[in-house]
C-alpha cells in the first residue's frame, strides 16, 4: 500500500472547520484513501473513505485532488470531543497480499480548543 | 457502524503468566479479525490476520508461538499472551471485517495490558 504523509499536529478552534492535510503522492488506481480516528486509549474510529470523487457523511468531508496525489478531511464544525489523532490510510479494497490490511502511520494530533 | 467489543478492557497480570484476550463481532458475521498492538505514543502496529476456520497469519517479527490466535467462530476470536513478560505491556486492539464486498474494519475498544 502507498505510503502518506500528514503533519504532526494541528490546532483549531472550537465552531471552526478542521482542514486536516494526507499526502499520497505514490497512490494507486485501484487504492482508496480512508479516515480514521482515535481518541485517547480507544480503538480507531472509522470516519470516511473514497477513491477518487470528493465524499462526505455525517461526520466529514473528504476532498480528493485530480491528481489523487492528495486529500483533505474537513470537520465542518469542530468540537472539543473532535480531539483526537487523525489517520490518513491508503489500501486497496481487493486481491493482493495485503488485502484488508490497515497500515497506520503516526497520523495528526488535532487539538480543538476553546 | 458494526459493533465489537473486547474483554477484559484492562488486565494486570504476573511476568509468566498467559492472559487471554476475546474480540466479539457483536452486530455482524466477521469473516476476519485483525490484531494490532500500541506502545505508548506510537501508532498501531498489525499483529497478525485471522480468518475464521484457519491459521492465522502473522506480521514479521511477531511471534506466533507467544501470541496464540484463535478464531474458531464468525463472532469470535481470541488472543493469548503466553508466558507475558513486562516488555509485553501495551494496549491490545482488535478489528473485525465482514465478508463479501465489505472491506470496512471495525475496531474494538481494546485492552490494556500490564505485567508486572
Amino acid at each position: 500500500d502507498a505510503k502518506t504523509t500528514q503533519p504532526t499536529s494541528m490546532d483549531c478552534a472550537e465552531g471552526r472547520a478542521a482542514n486536516l492535510p494526507c499526502n499520497h503522492s505514490t497512490i494507486s488506481g485501484n487504492e482508496y484513501v480512508y479516515w480514521y480516528r482515535q481518541i485517547h486509549s480507544q480503538g480507531p474510529q472509522y470516519i470516511i473513505h473514497g477513491l477518487k470523487n470528493n465524499e462526505t457523511n455525517e461526520m466529514a468531508s473528504l476532498i480528493i485532488t485530480e491528481d489523487r496525489k492528495s486529500s483533505t478531511l474537513i470537520l465542518p464544525h469542530a468540537t472539543l470531543r473532535d480531539t483526537a489523532v487523525y489517520y490518513c490510510i491508503v489500501r486497496a479494497n481487493a486481491g493482493g497480499t495485503s488485502y484488508g490490511k490497515l497500515t497506520f502511520g503516526q497520523g495528526t494530533i488535532l487539538t480543538v480548543h476553546p | 457502524g458494526a459493533v465489537v467489543s473486547q474483554h477484559p478492557s484492562r488486565v494486570i497480570c504476573k511476568s509468566g503468566t498467559s492472559v487471554k484476550i476475546e474480540c466479539r463481532s457483536l452486530d455482524f458475521q466477521a469473516t476476519t479479525m485483525f490484531w494490532y498492538r500500541q506502545f505508548p505514543k506510537q501508532s498501531l502496529m498489525l499483529m497478525a490476520t485471522s480468518n475464521e476456520g484457519s491459521k492465522a497469519t502473522y506480521e514479521q517479527g511477531v511471534e506466533k508461538d507467544k501470541f496464540l490466535i484463535n478464531h474458531a467462530s464468525l463472532t469470535l476470536s481470541t488472543l493469548t499472551v503466553t508466558s507475558a513478560h513486562p516488555e509485553d505491556s501495551s494496549f491490545y486492539i482488535c478489528s473485525a471485517r465482514g465478508g463479501g464486498f465489505s472491506y470496512e474494519q471495525y475496531f474494538g475498544p481494546g485492552t490494556r495490558l500490564t505485567v508486572t
